[in-house]
């Protein structure tokens, strides 16, 4: 069973362009989550997500940032017109839905906007 | 929503001592305290985790406590090993339907062989 894939693990980005920072939950996991990580700081919530529903957004940035996560297919974060301060590690999580709370993390998407 | 504080923020330790890290919570409906280790460079990783209906749970090293009238839990890690340094997050969930999952802001902890 893979884990939680994102891809890519590395982006570079110019200031204005878009960012598109793929998810993919382990099998049978039906819930997905991203946090945001800073360097030298802790995960901060941005969305969380079931198929076809953003159930709480509550952490995303009110412009510039969306997520799906469609009925086939990753989970998609988007980003547009990055600024610098978008650069930062972002992180996606599973969970299988017996157990929503227990969060298995990819190996996240480092942004880096220049 | 939940708020979730972790102390200290850096922590270092001598191989073969004990390490303590200390989180509070302010969702008293809050049932849920997992615990996360990040390596550098690394996704984080669950380690151990606690539910409300006890206050103590053990795993080798590893042991985690709850004090659920005063809202706070603890990590413990005896006798320490150069691999033990990471970065260690506490979380907890909200009373929310959904269980979302807080996290505290980490304490970095570095084993000095």
């Amino acid at each position: 069973n893979a884990g939680v894939m994102q891809n890519p693990r590395h982006l570079v980005r110019r200031r204005g362009q878009e960012a598109r920072l793929r998810c993919s939950p382990m099998k049978g996991h039906s819930h997905v989550y991203w946090y945001r990580q800073l360097p030298e700081e802790g995960l901060k919530f941005m969305v969380y997500l079931q198929k076809e529903n953003i159930i709480d957004e509550s952490g995303m940035p009110k412009e510039r940032f969306s997520a799906e996560f469609p009925k086939e297919g990753p989970s998609i974060l988007r980003i547009q017109q990055v600024v610098r301060g978008d650069s930062a590690a972002y992180f996606c999580a599973s969970s299988p839905p017996t157990q929503n709370e227990k969060l298995f993390f990819g190996s996240g998407t480092q942004l880096s906007v220049l | 929503g939940e708020n979730v504080e972790q102390h200290p923020s850096t922590l270092s330790v001598q191989e073969g001592d004990s390490a303590v890290i200390k989180c509070t919570y302010s969702d008293s409906a809050s049932n849920y305290f997992p615990w996360y280790k990040q390596e550098l460079g690394k996704r984080p990783q669950l380690i151990i985790d606690i539910r409300s209906n006890v206050g103590e749970k053990k795993d080798q090293r590893i042991a985690v406590t709850l004090n659920k009238t005063a809202k706070h839990f603890s990590l413990h890690i005896t006798e320490t090993q150069p691999e033990d340094s990471a970065v260690y997050f506490c979380a907890a969930t909200d009373s929310g339907g959904y269980q979302k999952v807080t996290f505290g802001t980490g304490t970095k902890l570095q084993v000095i062989p």
